[in-house]
């Protein structure tokens, strides 16, 4: 299927700072977008979503970006802490139920 | 309850074995999905059911059998599988288009 990529396959942050995690998706008919945090041992966890008719969201602690004109996405969490440590996933929905998953981002947080 | 369950959490099958993987959800969602995960890869789609129908295969292999008896159940039979067939099998649902999903905790599948 269509990939949706990730720049960065790790990230390593001090606690307290800012992260930011980046997606590029490459199907322009995509009309949703997820992110998910999956810790070791569990299945994907819900974090945020963002529907193509909207550019930025905001959550408790995590926005996302959205740029359809270069087909990009971010994430982005303020004063990351040790429970932030992770693997980042973003998933786009080209169609109905299509979920297709990025390569993923393993963010370690410094305390 | 916002919770999918997944049973078993572990399972060790041979290549000559038939064993299958739950997935229950009482969320009222019509869209169940499972999904295949390998070691430090993201999740990838096999199959989708709405409204209990099958409306996406993603070209799995034939020893891999879906099955969804109603809104709440999900199954993945499994027959005459191969060693490359050990992963995490992970289930979610969903309303039906676009909506979040919600994932279960996953089956560790091992392959001998």
């Amino acid at each position: 299927g269509e990939s949706v990529g990730l720049h960065l396959p790790t990230l390593s942050v001090q606690e307290g700072d800012n992260s930011i995690i980046n997606c590029a998706y490459s199907n322009s008919a995509s009309d949703y977008f997820i992110w998910y945090k999956q810790e070791s041992g569990k299945g994907p966890q819900f974090i945020i979503d963002i529907r193509s008719n909207m550019d930025k969201r905001q959550g408790q602690r995590v926005t996302v970006l959205l740029n359809k004109t270069v087909k990009h996405l971010s994430l982005q969490i303020a004063a990351t802490q040790p429970g932030d440590s992770a693997v980042y996933f973003c998933a786009e929905n080209k169609a109905g139920n299509q979920f297709y998953f990025g390569t993923g981002t393993s963010l370690t947080v410094i305390p | 309850d916002t919770e999918v369950t997944q049973t078993p959490k572990h399972l060790v099958m041979g290549m000559t074995n038939k064993k299958s993987l739950k997935c229950e959800q009482h969320m009222g969602h019509r869209a169940m999905y499972w999904y295949k995960q390998k070691a430090k890869k993201p999740p990838e789609l096999m199959f989708v059911y709405s409204y209990e129908k099958l409306s996406i295969n993603e070209s799995v292999p034939s020893r891999f059998s879906p099955e969804c008896p109603n809104s709440s159940l999900l199954n993945l039979h499994l027959h005459a599988l191969q060693p490359e067939d050990s992963a995490l099998y992970l289930c979610a649902s969903s309303k039906p288009y676009s909506d979040e999903q919600y994932f279960g905790p996953g089956t560790r599948l091992t392959v001998t």
